[in-house]
């Protein structure tokens, strides 16, 4: 069965400072991983999704990098806004759709 | 476009009736649905999977008898929960996977609270 961790579960830093959120999952057999925003009492956002044959994709001040071999993903978001406030979730698809959720990340970006 | 709606966002309901979430999606078609729960600082938890004209997929643990899924039309997917009990309370999220491109395109969620 799909495991996926996220590490930190929460995260609070000053306005400005780069955000390293990261996410791990036990079996490497996925289709793609997809990083979602969560603001409190809503659902979900896409922000990036990384098919396996790729190893980063770029948004705007979003960048995601996986390395599907160990189980990794980072998700960095540049000079971080209080607008960045937030819980992110990466999720992993294998081949039969059913997403696996990591518990989410808790970012807060104080002004 | 790929929007998906959920209706109602917020529901209270008294413990022992039945309440029922509806999912659309607006601008495509989805023959298959997903239904999440999820738990305050909680991950999703996939409830079930809704295929159109078929019966749904239930994940293991979840009771297909208290959680009624219907799956009538390409746009529309519904969810009832039964005999409602107050730990049946939770934030419920749908997702419509769109035929075009296979990707899963999420609802706003629906808050049930049962008292």
């Amino acid at each position: 069965k799909q495991e996926v961790t996220q590490i930190p579960a929460a995260l609070s830093v000053p306005e400005g400072e780069n955000l390293v959120l990261n996410c791990s999952f036990t079996d490497s057999a996925i289709y793609n991983l997809q990083w979602f925003r969560q603001d409190p009492g809503k659902g979900l956002t896409s922000l990036l999704l990384i098919q396996s044959s790729q190893r980063e994709q770029t948004s705007g001040r979003l960048n995601a990098s996986l390395d599907k071999s160990s189980g990794r993903s980072t998700l960095y978001i540049a000079a971080s806004q209080p607008g960045d406030s937030a819980t992110y979730l990466c999720a992993v698809r294998p081949d039969d759709y059913k997403l696996s959720f990591g518990a989410g990340t808790t970012v807060t970006v104080r002004a | 476009g790929a929007v998906v709606s959920q209706h109602p966002s917020r529901v209270i309901c008294k413990s022992g009736t039945s309440v029922k979430i509806e999912c659309r999606s607006l601008d495509f078609q989805a023959t298959t649905m997903f239904w999440y729960r999820q738990f305050p600082k909680q991950s999703l938890m996939l409830m079930a999977t809704s295929n159109e004209g078929s019966k749904a997929t239930y994940e293991q643990g979840v009771e297909k008898d208290k959680f009624l899924i219907n799956h009538a039309s390409l746009t529309l997917s519904t969810l009832t929960v039964t005999s409602a009990h107050p730990e049946d309370s939770s934030f419920y999220i749908c997702s419509a996977k769109r035929t075009a491109n296979y990707e899963q395109y999420f609802g706003p969620g629906t808050r049930l609270t049962v008292t």
